[in-house]
């Protein structure tokens, strides 16, 4: 079985100042990772997703993440964030060869001028 | 719509009463999904259909959760006797392919409150 960590609930940071989400998971697996955005109201949207090739990968938004196997770690980071990233993001995990998504419990990022 | 569209937006229910929640795929997506979300917790899996067959409904809470997509396309899930630890957004995600790693497109969900 599969499980995902997000030890933050809620992360507050000002404009501009940079972020970092931590996500880390548990599996007997190699797994599929990936991040999950909620904006207000609005349904879950994929950020990103590592399947294989490089670690290090990256949203249209400015936003990337980093596989680690060895730390089981998946953070999400960004240089500089704006008003407009406040929202819930949820980490998730997938074993290779499965559909089906094990999510954490999700990290409220709120973003304030 | 372009999305997956869930109705209704919101549901109260009487204990006991039986609820029946509708989620509408994107157009052709094979794989759709069920997750309940209770209040400050991450989405947890309930059931997976690909196209009409249900391959996996090991998430269901228990034999009151009934799920069906009859026409591999517009799905719904139905609980009967609600009770108050029912009460939580349902999410229905579909997929354009059933490979591992194909992304899921999330509905905005039916809140369901049984009081």
């Amino acid at each position: 079985a599969q499980s995902v960590t997000q030890l933050d609930s809620q992360v507050p940071v000002f404009e501009e100042a940079p972020v970092e989400l931590r996500c880390n998971y548990s599996s007997s697996v190699s797994v599929y990772l990936f991040w999950y955005v909620q904006y207000p109201n609005q349904g879950l949207q994929l950020l990103l997703k590592y399947l294989s090739g490089s670690t290090l990968v990256e949203s249209i938004n400015g936003f990337e993440a980093e596989f680690n196997k060895s730390q089981t770690s998946f953070h999400l980071r960004k240089p500089s964030v704006h008003i407009s990233d406040t929202a819930e993001y949820f980490c998730a995990v997938t074993p290779q060869g499965f559909q089906k998504l094990v999510f954490g419990t999700g990290t409220r990022l709120l973003v304030s001028p | 719509g372009a999305g997956v569209s869930q109705s209704p937006r919101y549901k109260v229910a009487k204990r006991g009463q039986d609820v029946a929640l509708r989620c509408d795929p994107i157009s052709g997506h094979v794989s759709l999904f069920w997750y309940q979300q209770a209040l400050g917790q991450g989405p947890e899996f309930l059931t997976y259909f690909q196209n009409e067959a249900q391959l996996d409904k090991s998430g269901l809470p228990s034999d009151r959760f009934f799920a069906e997509r009859p026409e591999g396309s517009v799905s719904t899930l139905k609980i009967q006797r609600t009770q108050q630890e029912d009460s939580a957004v349902y999410l229905c995600a579909s997929s354009h392919d059933s490979s591992s790693g194909a992304p899921l497109h999330f509905g905005n969900g039916t809140r369901l409150t049984v009081t």
